[in-house]
């Protein structure tokens, strides 16, 4: 399978535990976004990378969320002293740069990794 | 600011009822409209790209539309496989995809 891959699929923490979940791309994707959703909501925009710079950050991101992309590859999303407002499901999406011109690669999502904060 | 609101946020057919989804926006410099299904407990899985006004993408029961200010997917004859949820997404200037909250399709046999 050469889709985007998350890992772990589900997590259950105690609040104020730290949390590190990884994003494998499609392997030729040179972007990787990071979205938070929650229950009856569309996916909320965290991050993004293109290879292994961090271009683009939510004003909305706590400054306990950091994410990583080294080597422009694999992507870890870690939050620290986790809250019970981050219970959602984070989905790592990846995407190539299109077909050149005004046109853009369309995301491509993992099936997320569902956090519970108790 | 950069928006996408979905109407309606819930729709219920029976199946063989065709009915339409909407999703408007107010983006400044729209690069592409994009359109996912997502079913309970997984991500979203994309359906078409739309890039200008006028433009038209279909894949089996489904036809997605364009214009100006909003988009509009189309739903001939669905079937009980069709429910799912249903995002729309647009990305504008820079490199943020902005998704709509979603309408949840139920198609009852």
């Amino acid at each position: 399978d050469t889709g985007v891959s998350q890992d772990p699929r589900h997590k259950i923490t105690k609040r104020g535990q730290n949390v590190t979940f990884r994003c494998d791309p499609i392997s030729e994707h040179n972007r990787l976004y990071w979205y938070r959703q929650t229950l009856g909501q569309g996916p909320e925009f965290l991050t993004y990378f293109q290879n292994e710079a961090q271009l683009e950050k939510s004003r909305l991101l706590s400054d306990r969320f950091s994410a990583e992309r080294p080597k422009g590859s694999f992507s870890t999303l870690e939050i620290q002293r986790t809250e019970q407002g981050d219970s959602a499901m984070y989905l790592c999406a990846s995407s190539d740069t299109g077909t050149g011109g005004m046109r853009t690669g369309e995301l491509f999502f993992g099936e997320g990794s569902r956090l519970t904060v108790l | 600011e950069d928006q996408v609101t979905q109407s309606p946020e819930a729709l219920r057919l029976q199946e063989g009822e065709s009915s339409s989804l909407n999703c408007s926006y107010t983006v400044s410099g729209l690069r592409g409209l994009f359109w996912y299904r997502q079913d309970p407990g997984k991500g979203p899985e994309f359906l078409f790209t739309l890039y200008s006004a006028g433009e038209e993408k279909e894949k089996e029961r489904l036809k997605a539309t364009l214009t100006k200010k909003e988009s509009f997917l189309h739903i001939t004859a669905p079937k009980p496989e069709d429910s799912a949820t249903y995002l729309c997404a647009v990305q504008a200037a820079g490199n943020q995809f902005y998704f709509g909250t979603g309408t949840s399709l139920t198609v009852i046999p």
